[in-house]
């Protein structure tokens, strides 16, 4: 089954401490990978996004990410988080379905919250 | 540039009514179009997505349906709701590699 995990569903931390975020997919083919971040009461944004190339893909407001092919896993990182770093984080895959298209798949989310 | 518009932002309806969910696109053309459910500690839920005018993939099997009866238009449905459909519906259109949300629509079932 092609699926996205999260595999923490809360991660508190403090203010200016480094966080790391994990995501694994489990796929066949060739997939695109994205974070996205749903700050509260408001809409989703795409924080970085990996299609191919460089395995390390840098996004906004300091995160990044790298992609494993081997362990396919997409994990988030940001070495010094801020308050305003607060929010739920959705990872998610562009799968390729039977008939060719593709279907893009998220995550359960990862919610955030960085304590002073 | 490219728009996306959901509508309404916010719905009441009582079990056993029926549901109409609307989702446009405006500047593009022949997107990917999605509708995925968000609830509390389940994420984002794909429920439906199209690759083109009629054609419907459905995800999970549920009480709800969709039709997309133009490219940039699609719709989530349901003839009689329950209370489990509360939650936030939420459209998107994907082109190439990256995908663009509709503001949301909070249903609540009464």
């Amino acid at each position: 089954a092609q699926s996205v995990t999260q595999l923490d569903s809360q991660v508190p931390v403090f203010e200016e401490a480094p966080v790391e975020l994990r995501c694994n997919y489990s796929s066949s083919v060739s997939v695109y990978l994205f974070w996205y971040v749903q700050y509260p009461n408001q809409g989703l944004q795409l924080l970085l996004k990996y299609l191919s190339g460089s395995t390390l893909v840098k996004g906004i407001n300091g995160f990044e990410a790298e992609f494993n092919k081997s362990q396919t896993s997409f994990h988030l990182r940001k070495p010094s988080v801020h308050i305003s770093d607060t929010a739920e984080y959705f990872c998610a895959v562009t799968l390729l379905t039977q008939g060719g298209s593709e279907k893009l798949v998220f995550g359960k989310g990862t919610k955030l919250t960085v304590n002073p | 540039s490219q728009t996306i518009h959901q509508w309404p932002a916010t719905l009441v309806q009582p079990v056993g009514s029926p549901l109409s969910l609307e989702c446009t696109v405006e500047g593009t053309s022949n997107p990917n179009l999605y509708w995925y459910r968000q609830a509390a500690g389940r994420g984002l839920q794909l429920l439906f997505y199209s690759v083109g005018i009629g054609q419907i993939s459905s995800e999970v099997p549920q009480n709800l349906s969709a039709s997309r009866p133009q490219d940039r238009q699609f719709i989530l449905s349901s003839k009689k709701l329950l209370l489990s459909d509360s939650g936030f519906y939420l459209c998107a259109w994907t082109r190439d590699t990256e995908a663009f949300f509709g503001q949301g629509t909070r249903l609540t079932v009464v």
